[in-house]
């Protein structure tokens, strides 16, 4: 079975401060997929980035980072100089072919809050 | 523009009361798939579909049903809706490994 954890439920930063957000993953698929999605205070989700299993290099995108370690089963991602626009909720997800095809597994969510 | 759209957006109805949730995909999708997102829980999968006239259950199906006729539809069917499937519905298409979201139905049975 598949497992996602996010153990960080809220944070809340000061704008322009770098924040990171933790995930962690569980599965016995060598081949997976690992995902991240906004979800903003008007509800839709928003797709950021999908990494594969066998890419572990980092990725930026503009102020967005992310940190792929499969020794340590982490895909975390990074904001930096962060904005009050990035106040939302984010999902960390993974989807194993092996054992159960496209669905996703999500973790929890951690909602950041960026304050002025 | 591709897109996902799903209808209604927001619905409220009584218990027991049959209703549908449609999902339209224009992207030629073959990959169709419903979420629910509850506080606590995260999103989990109720039904998805891999093609036309083939459908199965993902995580949570209990209450719930799907039919898939056409390719870009994916309609979800409460035939007795209860009051623990007030939730947030998302329907996702993908071509490959990545899934693109509808913008949600807050759904609430009273």
């Amino acid at each position: 079975a598949q497992k996602v954890t996010q153990a960080q439920t809220e944070i809340s930063v000061v704008e322009k401060e770098d924040v990171t957000l933790d995930c962690v993953y569980e599965t016995r698929d060598t081949t997976y997929y690992l995902f991240w999605y906004k979800q903003p205070p008007s509800g839709e989700l928003v797709f950021l980035i999908r990494r594969n299993s066998f890419d572990e290099q980092n990725e930026i995108s503009g102020r967005y980072s992310w940190n792929f370690q499969k020794s340590t089963s982490s895909f975390n991602f990074t904001i930096t100089a962060s904005q009050v626009v990035d106040s939302a909720v984010y999902f960390c997800a993974l989807s194993a072919w092996e054992t159960s095809g496209s669905r996703l597994t999500f973790g929890e969510g951690t909602q950041l809050t960026v304050n002025p | 523009e591709a897109q996902v759209t799903q209808n209604p957006r927001y619905l409220i109805t009584v218990t027991g009361k049959k209703l549908t949730v449609t999902c339209s995909q224009n992207m030629n999708h073959e990959y169709m798939s419903w979420y629910r997102q509850d506080p606590g829980l995260g999103l989990r999968q109720i039904y998805y579909s891999m093609n036309v006239e083939v459908t199965d259950k993902g995580d949570v199906p209990e209450g719930y049903k799907v039919s898939r006729k056409e390719k870009r539809n994916f309609p979800l069917i409460l035939e007795s809706p209860s009051p623990n499937q007030t939730s947030l519905y998302f329907c996702a298409s993908s071509q490959g490994d990545t899934q693109y979201f509808g913008p949600g139905t807050r759904l609430t049975v009273l």
